[in-house]
């Protein structure tokens, strides 16, 4: 199956610090995904990509850049993190449109 | 409002019975559905997808798409402790390149 691994898997950190959460995907998938999942808002997609380089706006961007600088990596940058961004995050990929979405384990950010 | 809509918020289920999960999304540039459940302390792995009008059968699980009233439905038969899991329903949506939008979720007990 592939695979998708996010680091941290836990970070905590002050409010307007900076926080890079980094996911990378060895599978040649195309696409790759940041969400973020809250209770009772269930995963909501805040940036994404179909290749290196490219960038594409979701639907909660505020706060938080991305880059995409290799096909296999793509980041998540809170450069000044209020407590509302503690989350799980999670990033994924998929070969291409309308395939499935693999998942990584998932990065607990607390902002304190 | 979300652009996807799942029913009901959490659903209790005896072994051995039916589960009966719903999804409508609010755009009718969706293209593709897919179902997706997540385990505790787990990324959301895939579990079927479904774009044309009808019936799709993968084991014990059925899905349901009209697209005419953009509703699908999932119903797992035998429902294992197992299932018990949250489940998403998401939807592809050509907007540069393609975003995978995700509902709610619908948190399924299996109780033995």
């Amino acid at each position: 199956e592939a695979a998708v691994t996010q680091s941290p898997r836990n970070k905590v950190t002050v409010t307007g610090g900076n926080v890079t959460l980094s996911c990378r995907q060895t599978n040649s998938h195309n696409y790759m995904y940041w969400y973020r999942q809250d209770t009772g808002h269930g995963l909501r997609l805040i940036h994404y990509s179909y290749g290196a380089g490219n960038l594409q706006i979701g639907d909660v961007p505020d706060g938080y850049k991305a880059t995409r600088t290799t096909q296999e990596d793509f980041f998540l940058l809170l450069e000044l993190a209020s407590p509302s961004q503690t989350s799980l995050y999670f990033c994924a990929s998929s070969v291409g449109q309308n395939e499935r979405l693999f998942f990584g384990h998932g990065t607990k950010l607390s902002v304190l | 409002q979300q652009k996807v809509q799942q029913s009901p918020e959490s659903l209790s289920v005896p072994e051995g019975g039916m589960a009966s999960l719903n999804c409508t999304s609010s755009d009718r540039n969706f293209q593709y559905f897919w179902w997706y459940r997540q385990h505790s302390g787990e990324g959301p792995k895939a579990l079927m997808s479904i774009f044309s009008d009808g019936d799709k059968k993968e084991g014990r699980f059925t899905a349901h798409l009209n697209k005419a009233s953009l509703h699908v439905s999932l119903h797992i038969r035998d429902s294992q402790p197992s299932d018990s899991a949250l489940y998403f329903c998401a939807v592809s949506e050509p907007s540069g390149g393609y975003k995978v939008v995700f509902g709610s979720g619908t948190r399924l007990l299996v109780s033995p």
